[in-house]
């Protein structure tokens, strides 16, 4: 089955800086790709997605960047702010239905 | 944050009882999900659901039960075979497609504890 891995595991950047996440996935039938954002204590929630005709993809401070020979797949954060500080899951879309998470990364913006 | 809810938010249980955990949406989504969360760690997925009466293990589905009998619902049982049972879980739903997007919606979460 689908094989998602994350890395780092933490991250702590100054405010201001970028952030870059990452991940691999196994099952070259992927084809949908979403990163979540997890505040302490609330649901996930989508932040931005690609799918795999398209290599990249940006909305505002955000941008994903999807390699598909080397099936990996990045998150960056530009100009990061407070706020941004929350756990973040990238996921990986398997045939019907099946989505798989990485572990998360702890992402911690220092003022 | 509406239309995929979870209950109860909090709940305490024996060891030895089995447990359902409810996800109801009025999306009107076709495919639902199961994750649990343990501290530190990723979603892990436990059951899904394409449609009605049909429903599919994810990866760790051992100690578990699923139902689908309706559209808007897909209770969650955690029975007494289950080993570490105490987590977070999340219910999700998303369209089934190729037709708009695959994004999944969250329910609010169920904080199971088994003493």
């Amino acid at each position: 089955g689908e094989n998602v891995e994350q890395h780092p595991s933490t991250l702590s950047v100054q405010e201001g800086d970028s952030a870059v996440i990452k991940c691999t996935y196994s099952d070259s039938a992927s084809n949908y790709f979403p990163w979540y954002k997890q505040e302490l204590g609330k649901r996930p929630q989508l932040i931005i997605d690609i799918r795999s005709n398209v290599g990249e993809k940006k909305d505002q401070r955000i941008a994903v960047t999807l390699n598909k020979t080397a099936k990996h797949f990045s998150l960056h954060i530009t100009e990061t702010q407070p706020e941004d500080s929350a756990v973040y899951f990238c996921a990986a879309l398997v045939r019907n239905n099946d989505m798989r998470f990485g572990a998360g990364t702890r992402l911690t913006v220092k003022p | 944050d509406g239309g995929i809810t979870q209950s109860p938010k909090y709940l305490f249980r024996k060891e030895g009882q089995n447990v359902t955990l409810s996800c109801e949406q009025n999306l009107n989504h076709d495919a639902m999900y199961w994750y649990r969360q343990d501290p530190g760690q990723g979603l892990r997925l436990i059951y899904y659901s394409q449609i009605v009466n049909d429903f599919q293990k994810g990866d760790i589905a051992e100690g578990y039960s699923v139902s689908r009998e309706k559209k808007e619902s897909f209770p969650l049982t955690v029975t007494s075979a289950q080993k570490n049972p105490t987590a977070f879980y999340l219910c999700a739903s998303s369209i089934d497609l190729g037709r708009v997007g695959y994004e999944q919606y969250f329910g609010p979460g169920t904080r199971l504890t088994v003493t």
